[in-house]
């Protein structure tokens, strides 16, 4: 059984609309991350979040807003969305927020904005 | 300059022969080196993390660090075509355990 759930797989979404992507994680873990993959830049950092508190922002932009139900959901909220984020969006989480802790990647959401 | 940087950008390797990948950080303030691996359509899976200077091995993965030069290497024994992938390096920082990607290493093991 998949242990971190992203959904939808693959957004397909016009210029300046909203989406909301979804990420649980059943790892029992306290932490979790959003990170984002484009064709442009390697993998990159955005959030990281711990007991459903934000510990690390590392987006320029408000457009990005990460929101966490429960412990184990964190998703995220894209507004007025620009062609320049489609990437593919990865979920992760770890034990703790330690540099020694292991960080589990889901498979990712895969957004195209037209 | 990119904090992490990966070399080389693609290798082939017969399967059965020995990858070697390297990764150099300008960060100083790391605390972790981390290899990680994406197969295609993936999300990336951690193969290992070091520390302490030296090599250290898991299974047919072998990382090498040298901190005083910031450098990193990942030996992989015996490769297997299953090992063909997309090779990340990555620091952890003394922050929110943020981990900085590379750009990685296309490996392909041809049969």
């Amino acid at each position: 059984d998949p242990k971190i759930i992203q959904k939808p797989k693959y957004l397909v979404a016009v210029t300046g609309s909203e989406k909301i992507l979804i990420c649980e994680q059943y790892l029992g873990h306290n932490a979790m991350y959003w990170y984002r993959q484009s064709a442009k830049k390697p993998l990159e950092f955005m959030f990281s979040y711990s007991y459903q508190k934000l510990m690390d922002n590392q987006t320029a932009s408000s457009r990005f807003q990460p929101q966490s139900s429960k412990k184990n959901h964190l998703d995220l909220q894209i507004t007025a969305l620009k062609p320049d984020d489609s990437a593919t969006y990865f979920c992760a989480s770890s034990q703790g927020l330690g540099g020694q802790d292991t960080q589990y990647f889901g498979p990712g959401t895969r957004l195209l904005v037209l | 300059q990119q904090k992490v940087q990966q070399s080389p950008e693609s290798l082939s390797v017969p399967e059965g022969g020995m990858a070697s990948l390297n990764c150099t950080s300008s960060d100083r303030n790391f605390q972790y080196f981390w290899w990680y691996r994406q197969h295609s359509g993936e999300g990336p899976k951690a193969l290992m993390s070091i520390f302490s200077d030296g090599d250290k091995k898991e299974g047919r993965f072998t990382a090498h660090l040298n901190k005083a030069s910031l450098h990193v290497s990942l030996h992989i024994r015996d490769s297997q075509p299953s090992d063909s992938a997309l090779y990340f390096c990555a620091v952890s920082d003394s922050g929110y355990n943020k981990l900085t990607f590379g750009k990685g290493t296309v490996l392909l093991v041809s049969p």
